[in-house]
């Protein structure tokens, strides 16, 4: 079966400062991981994901994540926060064995607030 | 692109009657999913679709609830009768299908059971 835990139910940081959402897995198989980001009354967006390749993504607004096999980890990370930052981010996984479907499994949700 | 369209945003209803919930996918894309929020289960799947077909509906709650994807670009959740602890935020997502593919959600319906 595959989890997906967010330590932290809240995030707390100054405008300007780096930030950094934590996300741990687990699954039978590869993961593929993805970060997504809702602002209030909307939609979940997506910001970015691992499938394979180089441990370190990129994504939208300056976020990136660095996928940690042996820790099981994949935290987003911003090296700046803006106030416009402030949000609910999900991580989400998917096991990559073969046969494990669409199906993603959510986080919790870490809130994040950036303050001046 | 409109992305994913659903409606209506807000349904306020009381307790016992239907309600229906509606979602287009992006065109091209053949996976639908719905899910439900609220603040103490946080973000549930409901049920998913591959190519109109439920693949996987072990999340639905119960038999009240109830979904079709009668074609490619368009689902329906119904949810027949309604009771207040349906109260919750429903979302649409769809994707292209394949695993590793994104999902991208709609704006979300609020319903409100009185």
């Amino acid at each position: 079966a595959q989890s997906v835990a967010q330590p932290e139910d809240q995030v707390n940081v100054a405008e300007g400062n780096p930030l950094t959402v934590k996300c741990t897995y687990s699954v039978s198989g590869n993961p593929y991981l993805f970060w997504y980001v809702q602002y209030p009354n909307r939609g979940l967006q997506f910001l970015l994901k691992y499938i394979t390749g180089d441990n370190l993504v990129k994504g939208s607004y300056g976020f990136e994540a660095e996928f940690n096999k042996s820790q099981t980890s994949f935290h987003l990370k911003k090296p700046s926060a803006l106030v416009s930052d402030s949000a609910l981010y999900f991580c989400a996984v998917r096991d990559g064995i073969t046969g494990g479907g669409n199906k993603l499994t959510f986080g919790t949700g870490t809130q994040l607030k950036v303050e001046l | 692109d409109a992305g994913v369209i659903q409606s209506p945003r807000h349904e306020v209803t009381e307790m016992g009657q239907e309600v229906t919930l509606r979602c287009k996918p992006i065109s091209g894309h053949n996976s639908l999913f719905w899910y439900r929020q609220t603040m103490m289960r946080g973000l549930e799947l409901l049920i998913y679709f591959n190519n109109n077909v439920p693949i996987d509906d072990s999340g639905m709650p119960e038999d009240r609830f109830s979904a079709k994807m009668p074609n490619a670009s368009f689902s329906t959740l119904k949810i027949q009768p309604s009771e207040p602890r349906d109260s919750a935020v429903y979302f649409c997502a769809s994707s292209i299908g394949q695993w590793k593919e994104t999902q991208y959600f709609g704006p979300g319906t609020r319903l409100l059971v009185l």
